[in-house]
């Protein structure tokens, strides 16, 4: 029953190497988040995309970018990693458009990236 | 820019007690949705309720109710007779709905850690 996979749960890696971090949905949703969670900051939005090859900045992209070539599929891309990056990061994805009820995120269980 | 403050770090409550976590917003946008989500030390986040701006009544969802004070900025979550498995952090969102539409992106309060005891 699974909708939102992540690849990895956890990631060790170390500074300046390139993390690809894999996020998969099976609802055909159009939208798709990258978040970051660290303590007593909540959870905080890197990109969006709401469509193929579309993607949008959200409050905290720096050191990031990301890439959807299909429609399930949304990739957050850390060039270099450094060690304020490590964290936990959480994919969501959700319906586009509908104001209707909550049109609530969907999220995945999370990757928790550790970069030494 | 929207803003979403959860000032409990932290929250104790007794088995079948009520417990209250506190959330507001701030916005000057006219439409827009309030979520509360569930985040158990497995790390998934679970959806638990959800007001839209212009809702006439409170939602209530099972256990789960959100008191709704819009003049307050406010949308607390109140559970009702705490369970040992309510033992969570708990977080606070907000969707802006501009110009009709909506990408559903979410901004989130800090959380609220909730501790159940027997």
């Amino acid at each position: 029953d699974v909708k939102v996979t992540q690849s990895s749960r956890y990631l060790v890696k170390r500074t300046g190497e390139k993390v690809f971090l894999e996020c998969v949905q099976d609802m055909d949703h159009e939208n798709m988040f990258w978040y970051r969670q660290d303590p007593g900051l909540g959870l905080r939005l890197i990109y969006f995309s709401y469509d193929v090859k579309m993607k949008e900045k959200g409050d905290i992209p720096e050191g990031y970018s990301v890439s959807r070539e299909k429609k399930e599929r949304f990739s957050l891309i850390l060039e270099s990693a450094s060690t304020n990056q490590t964290s936990m990061y959480l994919c969501a994805s959700s319906f586009w458009g509908s104001l209707s009820g909550a049109n609530v995120l969907t999220f995945g269980a999370g990757s928790r990236l550790t970069v030494l | 820019a929207q803003k979403i403050t959860q000032t409990q770090p932290g929250m104790f409550v007794q088995e079948k007690e009520a417990v209250t976590l506190d959330c507001t917003y701030d916005t000057s946008d006219p439409s827009y949705g309030l979520f509360w989500y569930k985040q158990p030390s497995s790390g998934e986040m679970i959806f638990l309720i959800y007001q839209g701006s212009y809702d006439q009544q409170n939602a209530t969802e099972g256990r789960y109710s959100l008191n709704f004070q819009k003049a307050r900025k406010s949308a607390n979550l109140v559970i009702s007779a705490s369970q040992l498995g309510d033992s969570a952090m708990y977080f606070c969102a907000m969707r802006i709905n501009a110009g009709g539409t909506s990408y559903g992106k979410l901004t989130f309060g800090q959380g609220t850690i909730l501790t159940v005891h027997p």
